[in-house]
């Protein structure tokens, strides 16, 4: 079983839609939880952080269950520049420093 | 990308020969990690690094990767004896020296794409 799971779409969707992604990972151990966004070619962005309680910026919402040990990415009112790849992201850490596993990621297109 | 610099950006080799990546982290920054994307793949850990010393190479091919961080320079990671399955990009990303229980932001660098032919 992979440690990070995405669906990895693509999501075609319209402009002006909501959409949502969800990921699970396997390893309870984990303490952190991000979204990245990749675009063709480029390297991981970090999309922001992912907290027990929620977080929201702007149109992007993230949720982390930690007893279901899901994470999820809502989009409201998609624009055609959020159409990327979406990577789950989780994080151990190892001593002093970081190890973070990306899931495959989950390919959004959105539309005219 | 947080000054992370990576060079070559494009690299052609011809399998069997050598391949040489190099990455310079953020200023100030200790820790370089290396990840590999393959195409239509997500991104794999490789190589956590601090100056002069490897901390996790569990996720490095057992023949023909190394990568050293040292004191002085660049983090470089080397594949010998290239083949085709090593075309992929290659992402270093480098974190300052955080305590255990900070939440650490890993800053990447752009990337290079080595192609083999």
């Amino acid at each position: 079983r992979k440690e990070v799971e995405q669906d990895p779409g693509p999501f075609n969707v319209p402009e002006g839609a909501t959409v949502a992604f969800n990921c699970t990972y396997s390893n309870s151990a984990s303490q952190s939880f991000f979204w990245y966004r990749q675009d063709c070619r480029k390297e991981p962005k970090l999309l922001m952080s992912v907290y027990s309680s929620g977080n929201e910026d702007g149109r992007f919402t993230a949720q982390l269950n930690r007893a279901s040990q899901y994470i999820s990415l809502l989009i409201r009112d998609s624009k055609l520049s959020d159409s990327a790849t979406y990577l789950c992201v989780v994080n151990r850490h190892t001593g002093t420093a970081s190890k973070l596993t990306f899931g495959t990621g989950t390919r959004l297109q959105v539309t005219l | 990308n947080a000054g992370v610099m990576q060079n070559p950006r494009h690299l052609v080799r011809r399998r069997g020969q050598e391949a040489r990546l190099r990455c310079s982290p953020v200023k100030g920054h200790s820790h370089v990690y290396w990840y590999r994307q393959l195409p239509e793949e997500g991104l794999k850990f490789m190589v956590y690094l601090q100056k002069e010393n490897i901390i996790d190479e569990s996720g490095m091919p057992k023949e023909r990767f190394s990568a050293e961080f040292p004191k002085e320079g660049p983090s470089i990671l080397r594949i010998q004896q290239v083949v085709r399955g090593d075309s992929a990009a290659y992402f270093c990303a480098s974190s300052p020296n955080y305590g255990r229980r900070e939440i650490n932001t890993i800053y990447f660098g752009e990337g290079s794409w080595l192609t083999v032919v």
